[in-house]
Formats: structure tokens, sequence, C-alpha cells
């Protein structure tokens, strides 16, 4: 089983570059996440999506959007890059609110 | 402010010493879970806990939920090489959605 994908696994980028994080899961979880990872800090929700179609923010949104079109991807972009948003971003995915998370392996990615 | 604060945040120990991590917040939760995550990779669940007072046991890792579900503890005897990692606790409140704790960093030597 896949379970939680994530493409790409490591990035390098300049700033004021954009591009976008994909992740694709296939458990048909309705419930998918986007975190940022930085030492110390443990995991800090971004966005996240309870359906497709429909995306929320969470404790550390800006700079960074989301959208949902299928039920098995949830996409996270940077429009424009920031060191600051250098860190490792872990996408999850859940059954419902409060259950269980299962997440990738991570893309870590670094902003010049 | 952590909502969910974890000690120690770095732990080193032998291997075959027993240990405990704690997870406390000042805030009541409806469950709580914890994770393992190794490096390069995505945190995995070890276990939820629901009940206040609530003990689980996996292998040589017993995890307990507060009696006021506020904290928890993760305890692991004899410990092993395999069980090194970042321990992630994350607590639920109601509908709001899991909030983490920063990790206890634990490295067992052989």
């Amino acid at each position: 089983n896949a379970g939680v994908t994530q493409t790409p696994k490591f990035r390098v980028l300049k700033t004021g570059q954009s591009m976008t994080l994909l992740c694709a899961q296939d458990m048909n979880h309705e419930y998918m996440y986007w975190y940022r990872q930085d030492p110390g800090m443990g995991l800090r929700l971004i966005h996240y999506s309870v359906g497709e179609g429909t995306t929320a923010k969470g404790e550390v949104p800006d700079g960074y959007n989301v959208s949902r079109l299928k039920k098995q991807n949830f996409l996270l972009g940077l429009e424009s890059a920031a060191p600051s948003q250098t860190s490792v971003y872990f996408c999850a995915s859940s059954y419902s609110n409060g259950q269980p998370q299962h997440f990738g392996d991570g893309t870590r990615l670094s902003i010049l | 402010t952590q909502l969910l604060e974890q000690s120690p945040q770095f732990l080193s120990i032998q291997e075959g010493e027993n240990l405990t991590v704690y997870c406390n917040s000042s805030s009541v939760f409806s469950s709580l879970q914890w994770y393992r995550q190794e490096p390069g990779e995505g945190p995995v669940l070890l276990v939820t806990v629901v009940t206040g007072g609530e003990v689980k046991k996996l292998k040589r890792l017993t995890f307990q939920f507060g009696d006021a579900r506020k904290d928890s503890s993760l305890h692991i005897t004899a410990a092993q090489p395999g069980d090194t990692g970042l321990y992630l606790c994350a607590g639920v409140r109601g509908a709001q959605k899991l909030v983490f704790g920063q990790g206890t960093r634990l490295t067992i030597n052989p």
C-alpha cells in the first residue's frame, strides 16, 4: 500500500520563486493536512481540508495556498518563497477529525 | 506558547535502561495520540488513549493518560537501539484539529 505519497522529496528554491508540493493518498480519507516541521517546534498545521473542494486555514497559513480539486490529492503552493519557509513539509490524511493521521515521508524545502 | 509541552526535549541513555517521557497541558483533551518519527520519514502512530486513567501497553512501551485527561506519559522498559527516534504526542480537543507537542528526541546507545 502506498498510503500517503509526497512529491518532490527535496527542493531548493531562490527567494521569490514559486512552487507546488503534491500530496496523494489512496486510503479514501476525507481529511487531509499540510504541516511544517521545524527544530524544537513539533508539527504546525498550515492548511487542511475536510473533503473534496474544501480548504481551511491552520495555525500558520500565511504565504501558502492549497487546493483540493480531487479527493485523493491535496496541493500546497508557495506563491513567493521566503527563507523563513525553509522547512520540512509533511502531508497527512485521516478518516475524520481526531482520528489517527497517516503521514507522508516529507518534502525538505530550502529557500536561498 | 506550546499547548502541549513535552519533556525532556532530548534524552540519551544506554541500552537496557528505563525511561519516561511526559506530555503535559493545562487543557483537557478528548483523546491523545503518540507517534514515533524516524529520520527521513513521517510520524507513525503508536497508540491512542481516550479514557482518563487509561493505560495501554505496546510490548516494552507503556502509555498512560492522566485521570483529568490533561497529560500523558510514555514509559519504555529496557530500552533498545531500535527505540531511537522522535516521539510526538498530539491531543484532540472537541472539533478542533490535532495539536502536536514539540517532541522528545530519544537516543539509545548500544
